[in-house]
């Protein structure tokens, strides 16, 4: 089946500082990625969707300036989380789809566990 | 290696019961989430379960047998707007979530 992998499993890092998360399909070419935050035992919040070579679309409340998402090929995209602060610690999710962003299974990755200190 | 296991696709009519299941093969055990997702949406949380046995939530149960790595969830009154896709996942001993494939259930009158 289709594999998504995410890196860092997880990460510490000194408020302030910035961080960088990758979402990679392995075997099959993500035409959409979704970028989500988890809260312990609650729903999945969906910050934004991106499709290969151009801009993401965020989700409102979503600072965009804030989380940086790159989407630069078909097997690959990041979140960069500027500017790290205490409250961004959180569990990042990553999916991706070969069908588009209202189509197509959705194939999820391990997560990325953040703590800023 | 890994492994969450659920059936594909599901079929039920509405008004009855129906039982989706999910066995897991993990390093390691922290927990086994239930979410629903529809088309488009992002997923819903439905239950947590870390300890065996039955929690029960409205219409939606959820049960945990971890000795035979084994979750159900049951779904009782259905109705069509039940009609989505379940997905099981595992969260394993590093904290990381392993997902099932999904359940797609498909709701007939």
């Amino acid at each position: 089946g289709a594999v998504v992998s995410q890196h860092p499993s997880r990460v510490i890092c000194k408020s302030g500082t910035s961080v960088k998360i990758e979402c990679r399909s392995l075997d099959f070419q993500a035409t959409t990625m979704f970028w989500y935050r988890q809260f312990p035992k609650q729903s999945l919040m969906l910050m934004a969707t991106s499709n290969e070579g151009s801009k993401a679309t965020y989700e409102q409340g979503v600072e965009k300036d804030k989380f940086l998402i790159n989407h630069a090929s078909l097997t690959l995209s990041t979140l960069t989380v500027t500017s790290a602060h205490p409250e961004d610690s959180s569990f990042y999710i990553c999916s991706a789809s070969e069908g588009g962003s209202d189509g197509g299974e959705q194939y999820f990755g391990p997560g990325t566990r953040l703590t800023v200190t | 290696g890994q492994n969450i296991d659920q059936p594909t696709e599901m079929t039920a009519t509405e008004g009855a019961i129906v039982q989706i299941n999910c066995t897991y093969q993990t390093s390691g055990f922290n927990g086994l989430f239930w979410y629903q997702q529809h088309a488009g949406e992002a997923p819903t949380f439905l239950s947590y379960n870390v300890l065996d046995g039955l929690e029960e939530k409205g219409r939606f149960s959820s049960f945990l047998s971890r000795s035979k790595g084994y979750s159900y969830l049951l779904l009782k009154e259905l109705q069509m707007k039940d009609s989505a896709s379940y997905l099981c996942a595992v969260m394993d001993s590093n904290y990381q979530l392993i997902w099932g494939a999904g359940t797609k259930l498909i709701i007939k009158p």
